[in-house]
């Protein structure tokens, strides 16, 4: 198993430019989580999805953010427009119950 | 309102000696309890866990305390070696919330040769 998949691992780039992070997570997962990791706020759920439907979103920071998860193998995180305060490593994590599995993160630097 | 805290950013020791790591929470309805491992440039890893029934639960260096009265609980390694350098996150999670997880800022445990 290749556990949680995320892409890219780094990601550069403009204030007000479009960022698409991507996330699949384990085979035969049910549960999907996107956090998002800052020295202030430390780690931050930001949305997660339970067999493909988003459950709880409120931890989206506002309407510049938006996820996705068109199938049980897939999901996307975006920001449009981004700005430099975006600028965190984003965390994809997937579970069957308690215990989840992180990917390794994704660092956006919006400059 | 951060319901989960960890109030020691770092925390350094010595080599063999015992690594105490310390988290409080204020939700009364949380009863799941875990602690995730963080090295740099990687994501969190699971490390141990305990439920509200239980006081105390032991993976071999780890050891897990909860006081529920105290709203706290922390993780114990004994004993240290440098290979446990990262930061650990405490979480905890309520009865009934689909497995969703508060988590701590988390504490940088560096534990010197």
């Amino acid at each position: 198993d290749a556990g949680v998949i995320q892409s890219p691992r780094h990601e550069v780039t403009e204030m007000g430019q479009e960022v698409t992070l991507r996330c699949k997570p384990i085979s035969g997962h049910n549960s999907l989580f996107w956090y998002r990791q800052t020295m202030m706020r430390g780690l931050e759920l930001l949305i997660y999805f339970n067999n493909n439907v988003p459950i709880d979103d409120s931890g989206m920071p506002e309407d510049r953010f938006s996820a996705k998860m068109p199938n049980a193998s897939f999901s996307t995180l975006k920001i449009q427009p981004s700005e430099p305060r975006d600028s965190a490593v984003y965390f994809c994590a997937s579970s069957m119950g308690y215990g989840y599995t992180f990917g390794s993160g994704t660092r956006l630097t919006v400059v | 309102d951060q319901q989960v805290k960890q109030n020691s950013p770092s925390l350094s020791v010595q080599e063999g000696r015992i690594s105490i790591l310390n988290c409080d929470y204020t939700n009364s309805m949380f009863d799941y309890f875990l602690w995730y491992k963080k090295y740099p440039a990687e994501g969190p890893t699971f490390l141990i866990s305990i439920s509200s029934i239980k006081d105390k639960n032991e993976d071999g260096r780890f050891t897990v305390f909860l006081n529920k009265s105290a709203k706290h609980l922390s993780l114990h390694i004994v004993p240290s070696q440098p290979g446990d350098s990262a930061v650990y996150f405490c979480a905890a999670t309520p009865r009934g919330s689909n497995y969703k997880l508060t988590f701590g800022k988390g504490t940088l445990l560096t534990v010197n040769p």
